[in-house]
């Protein structure tokens, strides 16, 4: 299975700022996904990263909010913008490879004061 | 997507079985049922699919009915290191999203 890493692993940030989490796979994969998982919660699909055009975003997820980048088939990123405590959660992306298993990054742990 | 139902706990001896259901009865002729686990906020892990036929890997196997409705997932020699958030997944036949339930929190009792 690919091996994906993310970073930062964790973070603690003030509320109004922004932060741009990494996901970097070791080999190319046709598609990614970003997640959010709240405190004691499932996780929740936020976005599909599209390479070369931009991301699907699931209801109630918007792009000012968590804008994404997919430069190439091995690298996304995604910003939490404008933060406020609500949004203190863990974050992880996911990769599909071949047709149809996802695999998971270890996750980015954010905390917003 | 089909909804996925699963209790949201259960316990298992050490050394025993641990099974696990989930029922997706609204589930579709061509949708996939997958399994996943989390351990202590840790990216989910993986562990098996199937359409129709049962499946097994080395780390479990997935019983699916007949009709399709629900499904099981079996460790067949349940550890500590077992302990953790299963989650069972029908992945859509539209497109390549998961969409997660709430799972169940397995314990594997010494």
């Amino acid at each position: 299975s690919a091996v994906i890493s993310q970073k930062p692993s964790r973070d603690i940030c003030q509320r109004g700022t922004s932060l741009t989490i990494q996901c970097q796979v070791d080999s190319q994969v046709t598609m990614m996904f970003w997640y959010r998982q709240q405190p004691g919660q499932s996780l929740t699909l936020i976005a599909t990263a599209n390479q070369g055009s931009e991301a699907t975003y699931e209801s109630g997820f918007v792009i000012d909010k968590f804008p994404i980048s997919r430069p190439n088939l091995t690298f996304s990123t995604l910003t939490v913008s404008n933060m406020s405590p609500e949004d203190s959660s863990i974050y992880l992306c996911s990769v599909l490879q071949g047709s149809d298993t996802q695999y998971f990054g270890p996750g980015t742990r954010l905390t917003v004061l | 997507d089909a909804k996925t139902t699963q209790p949201p706990s259960m316990d298992c001896a050490e050394g025993r079985a641990a099974n696990l259901p989930c029922n997706h009865s609204t589930i579709s002729g061509n949708e996939y049922v997958y399994w996943y686990r989390q351990i202590h906020s840790q990216g989910p892990q993986y562990i098996i699919h199937g359409l129709k036929n049962n499946e097994t890997n080395e780390m479990a196997s997935l019983i699916i009915t007949e009709d399709r409705k629900s499904s099981t997932l079996i460790l067949p020699h349940a550890t500590l290191r077992d302990t953790a958030v299963y989650y069972c997944i029908v992945r859509g036949s539209t497109g390549n999203q998961f969409y997660f339930g709430t799972g169940t929190s397995l314990t594997v009792i010494p």
